[in-house]
């Protein structure tokens, strides 16, 4: 199984909600990442897991909060975004992070979020 | 500063017809490279990547990339493109930082059209 799963597909949401992304994968791996991205741009790091700790953090707003249950599990709290949030948001795994730069990512589908 | 360039926003190439699209980096040390590949309203899927032994690398749906120290160059190449191959692709490149970490980024992608 080398599939990535991202629910929901599409999120509409007002400024003032609180939303929550999930993303999961039975890969075994224990990198687990979130991405933005922008309509034809390159996907943004926002934060990255590895063994169900949060190892880099880009800078991104405290309106995004990651959330890390187990080993096959990565959420993203949603809370007071801004329209400019709207994006492609893209979960992805890949094997031991920890001083391995080789092993590929499996990205989900992603989740098309409107900011209204 | 490290990065990773795709000096072209869009290829096309007439179906049948061998396609390239090019890719540079600029890392100290070793990187590894890698390629994806991204059709409309989908994740990224990996296409292939290089971390060392033989320049020329062979992934997915007849794919190959060939990698090139002097010219610091990991082109994606097909010998006869197909209309399903149109899609969104980037390059990009992970290396160690220190013991345990990691850096990587993307390029800004190239939009690869195969005209029938």
């Amino acid at each position: 199984d080398t599939e990535v799963t991202q629910t929901p597909k599409h999120l509409v949401m007002g400024m003032t909600n609180k939303k929550s992304l999930k993303c999961e994968q039975h890969m075994g791996h224990r990198a687990m990442y979130w991405y933005k991205q922008k309509a034809k741009k390159p996907p943004e790091l926002m934060f990255v897991y590895s063994y169900e700790k949060l190892s880099i953090n880009e800078s991104v707003p405290s309106r995004f909060s990651p959330e890390c249950p187990n080993s096959s599990l990565l959420n993203l709290h949603l809370h007071a975004l801004q329209p400019e949030d709207s994006a492609l948001y893209l979960c992805a795994s890949s094997q031991d992070l920890r001083g391995q730069a080789h092993y590929e990512q499996y990205f989900g589908p992603g989740t098309r979020l409107t900011v209204t | 500063a490290q990065s990773v360039a795709q000096p072209e926003d869009q290829v096309n190439v007439a179906e049948g017809n061998p396609l390239t699209v090019k890719c540079t980096y600029s890392v100290s040390g070793n990187p590894y490279l890698f390629w994806y590949v991204q059709y409309p309203n989908r994740g990224l899927q990996f296409l292939l990547k290089y971390i060392t032994g033989d320049n020329l690398v062979k992934g997915s749906y007849g794919f190959e990339a060939e990698f090139n120290k002097s010219q610091t160059s990991f082109h994606l190449k097909k010998p006869s493109a197909l209309v399903s191959d149109s899609a969104l692709y980037f390059c990009a490149v992970r290396y160690r930082v220190g013991h345990t970490g990691n850096q990587f980024y993307f390029g800004t992608g190239t939009s690869l059209t195969v005209i029938p």
